[in-house]
């Protein structure tokens, strides 16, 4: 039980355009997944909270307008970074948190993207 | 804000040997958690810990939440190839659903 899937699992994009990431929770509802961003070699950053049919909550110094999150049903939150550039080329990683026990959250498999 | 403190940041050992790390913090937490990261990968959590002195062990991974709340170890006994990877301690501060991240101990292990 407790899996988190990413799609896609790599991507590789021009400068100037958007990509979409989802992060979809397979056996298990979520009212509450996590959005991070992992630098080689470093630890993970948050960068958003996700809630089930409201507005996200931004870490400080994430641009809510360039990392638009969307998480429209209990399964389902989507990241988009809108207008890429390559200092946003990352390991970027969603977590679910479970309904039955608080704060333990489980990780999808990260998506790889770089920016040209 | 709020940061957790783990140590050590890297380890090389040989395979068989026990190994430990701890994870510190300046405030009380309520939980703890202990992730692997392999390359490449997301997280895996190995061991959840709820309750001040509570030890618990998930096969040769053993975990103990501290009695003052602020630190908390892992070790793992006879050390395996598949236990190469990257480590972090993690847990929400107090009142909040977030999690901080330790700097993780990447574990290398010589065959």
């Amino acid at each position: 039980g407790a899996v988190v899937s990413q799609h896609p699992s790599w991507v590789i994009c021009k400068s100037g355009t958007s990509v979409k990431i989802e992060c979809r929770s397979l056996d298990f509802q979520a009212t509450t997944m996590f959005w991070y961003r992992q630098f080689p070699k470093q630890s993970l950053m948050l960068m958003a909270t996700s809630n089930e049919g409201s507005k996200a909550t931004y870490e400080q110094g994430v641009e809510k307008d360039k990392f638009l999150i969307n998480h429209a049903s209990l399964t389902l939150s989507t990241l988009t970074v809108t207008s890429a550039h390559p200092e946003d080329s990352s390991f970027y990683i969603c977590s679910a948190e479970g309904l039955a026990i608080i704060n333990e959250q489980f990780f999808g498999p990260g998506t790889r993207l770089t920016v040209l | 804000g709020q940061q957790l403190n783990q140590s050590p940041q890297s380890m090389f050992i040989q395979e068989g040997e026990d190994v430990s790390m701890n994870c510190t913090s300046s405030s009380i937490f309520n939980t703890w958690l202990w992730y692997k990261q392999d390359p490449g990968e997301g997280p895996v959590l190995l061991i959840a810990l709820y309750k001040a002195g509570e030890l618990t062990s998930n096969g040769r991974l053993t975990a103990q939440f501290g009695i003052t709340r602020k630190d908390s170890f892992l070790n793992i006994s006879a050390s395996i190839p598949s236990d190469v990877g990257i480590y972090f301690c993690a847990g929400p501060p107090q009142g909040a659903q977030k999690l901080v991240f330790g700097q993780g101990t990447r574990l290398t292990i010589n065959p």
